[in-house]
């Protein structure tokens, strides 16, 4: 199975800061990789596929790039909405496999 | 508007076999531009997918559960199923469904609509 790994584990943020999080595939997986955020208690949310791709109705503040193994999302300017956990998803060869969540707390 | 709903029991003893069904409405499970997929999380960890079926009944496991899980479909009631035999603790967790876009979709093989969830708990 390929092995995702998501940096950070957990990271503080202020609302208005720049956030980035890493995900890094054991091997090449293309651009086949999706991005989705959790809160307590939900289910998780879609919000972008094929690595850069923004899921209808996701803000714009939102963003992914990269392709091959490395792969970074970026919430551009951090509302108070987006204190969650995000994960990570490669779909380029079964099983799909998931980075271990970042989780996004309130500094 | 698509909507997923999973139900089942919500305690299981060990060595038993989880069943659980999510129902689809706002839409056809026959579509043939989705997979329909079960995915799991324990508590306080991470995701795990578990496997995805075709309407047609094609169905993809994840080798670690494989020899213990079946998915299967029921195309006129506009569900899918999932069973996994042979329980213990380690499948406490919350079992989410969702769909999966096929490859001719935009988002194919992401998981663009999930059910909100259900926690099946392993214990005598």
């Amino acid at each position: 199975a390929i092995r995702i790994t998501q940096s950070p584990s957990s990271l503080s943020a202020s609302t208005g800061d720049r956030v980035t999080i890493t995900c890094r595939a054991s091997q090449g997986i293309s651009s086949y990789l999706a991005w989705y955020q959790q809160k307590p208690g939900k289910a998780p949310k879609l919000l972008i596929y094929a690595a850069s791709t923004l899921q209808s109705g996701v803000p714009s503040r939102f963003s992914g790039s990269g392709s091959g193994t490395d792969f970074t999302l970026t919430i551009s300017c951090l509302q108070s909405e987006d204190f969650a956990t995000y994960y990570c998803q490669q779909y380029y060869s079964y099983p799909w496999t998931f980075g271990q969540g970042t989780k996004v707390e309130i500094k | 508007q698509l909507q997923l709903q999973e139900s089942g029991p919500g305690l299981v003893k060990p060595s038993e076999t989880l069943s659980l069904t999510c129902t689809v409405s706002g839409g056809s499970i026959s579509s043939s531009s989705y997979y329909w997929g079960w995915i799991r999380q324990p508590p306080g960890k991470g995701l795990e997918w578990i496997g995805s079926i075709y309407y047609s009944g094609s169905t993809y496991y994840n080798p670690s559960l494989k020899s213990r899980v079946t998915i299967s479909v029921d195309t006129s009631k506009n569900q899918f199923s999932l069973k996994l035999s042979s329980v213990t603790a380690a499948d406490t967790a919350v079992y989410y469904c969702a769909r999966e876009p096929g490859i001719a979709v935009a988002a194919s093989h992401s998981l663009d609509y999930w059910g909100q969830g259900t926690l099946v708990t392993v214990s005598s």
